[in-house]
């Protein structure tokens, strides 16, 4: 089945430490987004990519890092220079940044710090 | 830049109807979306609207009106697994790329 996988779903972070989330979508999706969602909150862009090799900034890309070396995959580094890591992490695919394309979730990572 | 607003949280009860309203602000309007979220899990995409009207998919429907700024989800015969929470999402244009921004989010509780 096609889809995205992203892990751990739990992930706790130690202070001065950095933390990588996995993302990996099969959906051939060239377009991939990394959001945040704090309690009670929408979801805030940290980064996006919309072919392999190249990404952008999205709202809140302090303190965080990602790649885009593959197709498939687009981690989610948390840097120990983010000082209020403690969100779920959600990430994203599309088709391509058209206007009319639907957004594919993963089932999130919810990141705590110890 | 770009801005939602949407009602923090709605209650109704079984086989009613409720509609969740949306505004917005976007340099740009390429389009408003819907997405569903139950607690804990993924957002799941509703529906979308570019143009003016009523876009019906089954129990739901999702408005648009551009001169207004301004959009709604319709959901009819309500049922339990309906409560979750709700976005609305618009695509503007910022920064040189078409950028999808989410509002804040419905808590739509569906009581028996």
């Amino acid at each position: 089945d096609g889809g995205i996988t992203q892990s751990p779903k739990y992930l706790f972070r130690k202070e001065g430490q950095n933390v990588t989330l996995s993302c990996e979508q099969n959906l051939n999706h060239d377009a991939m987004y990394w959001y945040r969602q704090d309690p009670g909150q929408g979801l805030r862009l940290i980064y996006y990519s919309q072919i392999v090799n190249d990404f952008q900034k999205g709202d809140i890309a302090e303190g965080y890092s990602v790649s885009r070396e593959k197709k498939e995959s687009f981690p989610l580094t948390v840097t120990s220079a983010q000082k209020n890591p403690t969100a779920f992490y959600l990430c994203a695919s599309s088709l391509g940044q058209g206007t009319n394309e639907k957004l594919f979730f993963g089932s999130g990572t919810q990141l705590s710090v110890l | 830049g770009q801005s939602l607003e949407q009602p923090s949280e709605v209650t109704a009860v079984e086989g009613a109807i409720v509609q969740i309203n949306c505004t917005y602000q976007t340099s740009g309007f390429y389009g408003l979306s819907w997405y569903q979220q139950h607690d804990g899990g993924a957002p799941t995409f509703l529906s979308y609207n570019a143009l003016d009207g009523l876009e019906e998919t089954g129990r739901f429907s999702s408005f648009l009106s551009r001169s207004d700024s301004y959009g709604y989800l319709l959901l009819q015969e309500l049922q339990m697994k309906d409560s979750a929470s709700y976005f609305c999402a618009v695509r503007g244009f910022r920064d040189s790329a078409r950028q999808l921004t989410f509002g804040s989010g419905t808590q739509l509780t569906v009581l028996p």
